[in-house]
C-alpha cells in the first residue's frame, strides 16, 4: 500500500529563515502529489501539487516543491518564514492506475507542526 | 462560489450511539470524499461518492456508511460509536471520481464519551 513518510513531527524556525518540510513516499509509479496546510481548527488549504511536468513546483505564500523521482521525495520549503505561515503541514499522494489516471483518494502523511520564532 | 460547508462543527455522543454528519460540495463538484482525522494524525480516507455511490473505501468498518444526494450532497452515517471513532470528520468535493484535485470543508469535530 501506498505511504507517505514526513520525517519531522515539529519544525522551529525563526522569522525570516528557511523552511524545509520532508516529504518522501513508498511507490514504483511516481504518483501525484501535495502539500495541503491545515491551521488550528480549520479544514485542509492545498497550497501546491506535482501532476506532470515542471518538477519544481510553486505554490501559495511563496512555497515550492521539487519532485526528486530518483529520491521519491516532494519536500516543500520557502526561503523566508513569516510568522503566519506556523501551521501543521500534510504532504499527500494520489495513485495512479494502469491508465495514469488518478484513483481520487489521497493519502496522507502523519503531519508536520512549523513553529515559527520572532 | 460556494465552498465546501459541513454540519454541525461540532458534535458530542456517547458510545454506542448513531450520528450523522453532513456536507455540502463546492458549487459544480459531483464527487464528494470524506476522510477521518485523529488527533495528532494525518487524514485518512474513509470513501468517495460519486453520482450517488459509493466509489472506493478505505479501511473502515460497515458501521461507517454514506449517502449522496441528487444536489450532489452527502452524509457520513457512523453507527456503534466506539471511543476511537472521536476524530474531525472531513468532507472534500471534487470534480468527477478521478478528480485528484480535492477542495476540503472546515470539518466537523466529533467526540464520544
Amino acid at each position: 500500500a501506498q505511504s507517505v513518510t514526513q520525517l519531522g513531527s515539529h519544525v522551529s524556525v525563526s522569522e525570516g529563515a528557511l523552511v524545509l518540510l520532508r516529504c518522501n513516499y513508498s511507490s514504483s509509479v511516481p504518483p501525484y502529489l501535495f502539500w495541503y496546510v491545515q491551521y488550528p481548527n480549520q479544514g485542509l488549504q492545498l497550497l501546491l501539487k506535482y501532476t506532470t511536468g515542471a518538477t519544481l513546483v510553486k505554490g501559495i505564500n511563496g512555497f515550492e516543491a521539487e519532485f526528486k523521482k530518483s529520491e521519491t521525495s516532494f519536500h516543500l520549503t520557502k526561503p523566508s518564514a513569516h510568522m503566519s505561515d506556523a501551521a501543521e503541514y500534510f504532504c499527500a499522494v494520489s495513485d495512479l492506475n494502469a491508465g495514469g489516471t488518478s484513483y481520487g483518494k489521497l493519502t496522507f502523511g502523519q503531519g508536520t507542526i512549523l513553529t515559527v520564532h520572532p | 462560489e460556494t465552498g465546501v460547508t459541513q454540519s454541525p462543527t461540532h458534535l458530542i455522543k456517547t458510545r454506542g450511539q448513531q450520528v450523522t454528519l453532513r456536507c455540502s460540495s463546492q458549487s459544480g463538484h459531483n464527487t464528494v470524499s470524506w476522510y477521518q482525522q485523529a488527533l495528532g494524525q494525518g487524514p485518512q480516507f474513509i470513501f468517495q461518492y460519486y453520482r450517488e455511490e459509493e466509489n472506493g473505501r478505505g479501511n473502515f468498518p460497515p458501521r461507517f456508511s454514506g449517502l449522496q444526494f441528487p444536489n450532489y450532497s452527502s452524509e457520513l452515517n457512523v453507527n456503534a460509536l466506539e471511543l476511537d471513532d472521536s476524530a474531525l470528520y472531513l468532507c472534500a468535493s471534487s470534480l468527477g471520481a478521478g478528480a485528484y484535485e480535492q477542495y476540503f470543508g472546515p470539518g466537523t469535530r466529533l467526540t464520544v464519551t
